[in-house]
């Protein structure tokens, strides 16, 4: 069965700095590795989707890598604004594309 | 397309009343979810449909729990007797299985049991 843990459950940081959000997962026969953004009450924002065959996808400030063999992924948020602020959660995808989530990094960025 | 559609936002309900939830996926998008998301927790699958088949379930859908989605399109959740520990953010998200696979999410119903 796939677990997936996110470190850390929580982080505060002041405006303008870089920052790396970390997802492990047990199972490495995924068929993808999706981060979302969430705010307080609301759904679920895709903001990466990384193929299994694939090391790395970028989309404006943020940056997420996938290691297979290490059961890694990592989200890296540069330059950070205080609208970067919300949950943070990734989630593996196994053979019928259902989501394993981790419980997620509630990120703070303060102005 | 606005993307994934889900009615009502939110429910507030009696305990052992019989609830229902809709979902709109994405026009193209021929696999939907369901998810159940507590409190300062991950989303937790609990069914998947590939156009009107319901290929999965989890543990967590118990039998007062039912899923059905016509016609490959739009896709309902009942809960029947809700209980107390049914209070919880019921999402759904819709991708394509000939595409990137990327899942897409609605806004979810808020379900508060008193």
């Amino acid at each position: 069965k796939q677990e997936v843990t996110q470190i850390p459950a929580a982080l505060s940081v002041p405006e303008g700095e870089n920052l790396v959000l970390n997802c492990s997962f047990t199972d490495s026969a995924i068929y993808n590795l999706q981060w979302f953004r969430q705010d307080p009450g609301k759904g679920l924002t895709s903001l990466l989707l990384i193929q299994s065959s694939q090391r790395e996808q970028t989309s404006g400030r943020l940056n997420a890598s996938l290691d297979k063999s290490s059961g890694r992924s990592t989200l890296y948020i540069a330059a950070s604004q205080p609208g970067d602020s919300a949950t943070y959660l990734c989630a593996a995808s196994g053979s019928a594309r259902q989501l394993t989530f981790g419980s997620g990094t509630q990120l703070t960025v303060l102005p | 397309d606005t993307g994934v559609s889900q009615d009502p936002r939110h429910k507030i309900t009696k305990r052992g009343q019989n609830v229902t939830f809709r979902c709109d996926p994405i026009s193209e998008h021929n696999r939907l979810y369901w998810y159940r998301q507590t409190l300062g927790q991950g989303p937790e699958f609990l069914t998947y449909f590939q156009n009107e088949a319901q290929l999965e379930k989890s543990r967590l859908l118990s039998d007062r729990f039912s899923a059905e989605r016509p016609k490959g399109s739009f896709s309902t959740l009942e809960i029947q007797r809700t209980e107390q520990g049914d209070s919880a953010m019921y999402l759904c998200a819709s991708s394509h299985d000939r595409m990137n696979t990327e899942a897409f999410f609605g806004q979810g119903t808020r379900l508060t049991v008193v």
